[in-house]
């Protein structure tokens, strides 16, 4: 079974450039979250999708973050314009239903704005 | 509000020592889940063990242990007889009963050397 895949894993952009991260969670996963590291801080909530419903999006720091999940299955994330302080690890990940499960992580984008 | 403490920034060994990485959270709910991930250099996080906050049961799997305390708020993970592949940042992560998202600690770069 594939595990969840991010696109890309490496993204170089200049400041006020559009960038996309893509998201393909576990195949019938529900809850698909995007967290964001930060230099070497810790990880951080960006917001959680149930199938392609917005269910928590109080991590999202500003207007410049869009998140999608159309047909909820995979989802694209767009910053644009993109800041310097944007720049960080992005990781995606996936839930089953049930309560009592974990999720499971890509690999992350680590993206760089110049 | 939910906090996960991970105190130790780096710790270095020499192969074969044993090393144990401290996790302190803080939470008002008396139903939660306790995780342990690793992240390897490859950059994904992987998944190492779930715990809720009703089973203060110690684990063992292989070469890594689990040490849940309610009393100090507090789930340690120690590995023994370290070895170069444990190599990895390792962070401690926590799930509240009436929530969805992950609150993470800062990581523990651990460095295994011969």
């Amino acid at each position: 079974e594939a595990g969840v895949t991010q696109f890309p894993s490496h993204s170089v952009i200049e400041k006020g450039q559009t960038v996309t991260l893509r998201c393909d969670p576990i195949s019938g996963h529900d809850n698909l979250y995007w967290y964001r590291r930060v230099m070497g801080k810790e990880i951080k909530f960006l917001l959680h999708f149930v199938k392609e419903s917005k269910q928590d999006e109080s991590g999202m720091p500003n207007n410049r973050f869009l998140a999608e999940r159309t047909g909820g299955t995979y989802s694209t994330l767009k910053v644009q314009p993109a800041e310097l302080e944007d720049s960080g690890v992005y990781f995606c990940a996936s839930r089953g239903a049930h309560w009592d499960t974990e999720a499971f992580f890509g690999q992350g984008t680590r993206l760089t704005v110049v | 509000a939910q906090k996960v403490t991970q105190a130790q920034t780096e710790i270095s060994v020499v192969e074969k020592e044993d090393v144990t990485l401290d996790c302190v959270y803080e939470t008002r709910d008396t139903t939660y889940y306790l995780f342990w991930y690793k992240q390897p250099p490859s950059g994904e996080l992987v998944f190492l063990i779930r715990r809720n906050s009703f089973d203060e049961q110690n684990e063992i799997s292989g070469r890594y242990s689990w040490n849940f305390q309610k009393s100090t708020s507090s789930f340690n993970f120690t590995i023994t007889a370290s070895q170069v592949v444990d190599s990895a940042v390792y962070f401690c992560a926590l799930r509240t009963g009436g929530g969805n998202k992950l609150t993470f600690g800062t990581g523990t770069q651990l460095k295994v050397e011969l």
